[in-house]
């Protein structure tokens, strides 16, 4: 079956600007989570959902990023007023939801701020 | 509060070589442990992970690792390498209990296989 989909698979965008990423887990998963890979900080986690709550948003950097999922299925991760620290790429997962169940990744959006 | 730490960002060893990328974590509940190898532009793959039970795990393509309570380690280890190896390996640990199942990563370790 098909695997968990992001797009764009780049972006880039001009400081100031607002951007939309999206993702499309595995049919069936009810858990997706959004993670961040960047040269200097490695790999973090940005948000979590189970269904469509959002339980744990612990790891948003700042009130410029914001994410939704709808219909249990499809999320989209929002950045406003895009700085050039947020150049990354950025990873969304999606499990069943079950402890010590697997991730599988997407192939990532790679985000340029200019 | 969770953490993994990978020692050595670089790793480089011969074709035919053993590979060893050693991970060490803390938790403060018994752990879920991953290993991850992303190829250049490409995502994050499942290596192996350990759950529950057997402490010495096999993996996809040769590699397997041995969950060590004492020792807080769970080293990655393939007794002979291939060019194809040559990845990001990232070790990761996760809450075993719990709704909350996000991931903490290592720095990771960037594998080169020399002909």
């Amino acid at each position: 079956g098909a695997g968990v989909s992001q797009s764009p698979s780049n972006k880039v965008t001009e400081k100031g600007k607002d951007v939309e990423l999206r993702c499309d887990p595995i049919s069936g998963h009810t858990a997706l989570y959004w993670y961040r890979q960047s040269l200097g900080q490695g790999l973090e986690f940005l948000i979590y959902f189970q269904g469509n709550s959002a339980p744990d948003k612990s790891g948003l950097p700042s009130d410029r990023f914001s994410a939704e999922r709808t219909g249990g299925s499809v999320s989209t991760l929002t950045i406003q007023r895009t700085q050039q620290e947020d150049s990354a790429v950025y990873l969304c997962a999606s499990s069943l939801g079950l402890a010590g169940d697997e991730q599988f990744f997407g192939p990532g959006t790679r985000l340029t701020v200019l | 509060a969770q953490s993994v730490t990978q020692l050595g960002s670089h790793v480089s060893v011969s074709e035919g070589a053993l590979v060893l990328l050693r991970c060490n974590y803390s938790s403060s509940v018994p752990p879920y442990l991953f290993w991850y190898v992303q190829y250049p532009n490409q995502g994050l793959q499942l290596l192996l992970k350990y759950t529950t039970g057997a402490t010495l795990v096999k993996g996809i393509n040769g590699f397997e690792a041995e969950f060590k309570k004492s020792e807080t380690s769970f080293h990655l280890t393939k007794p002979s390498a291939h060019m194809s190896d040559a990845a990001e390996y990232f070790c990761a640990v996760r809450h075993g209990r719990g709704s909350n199942y996000k991931l903490t990563f290592g720095k990771g370790t960037l594998l080169t296989v020399n002909p």
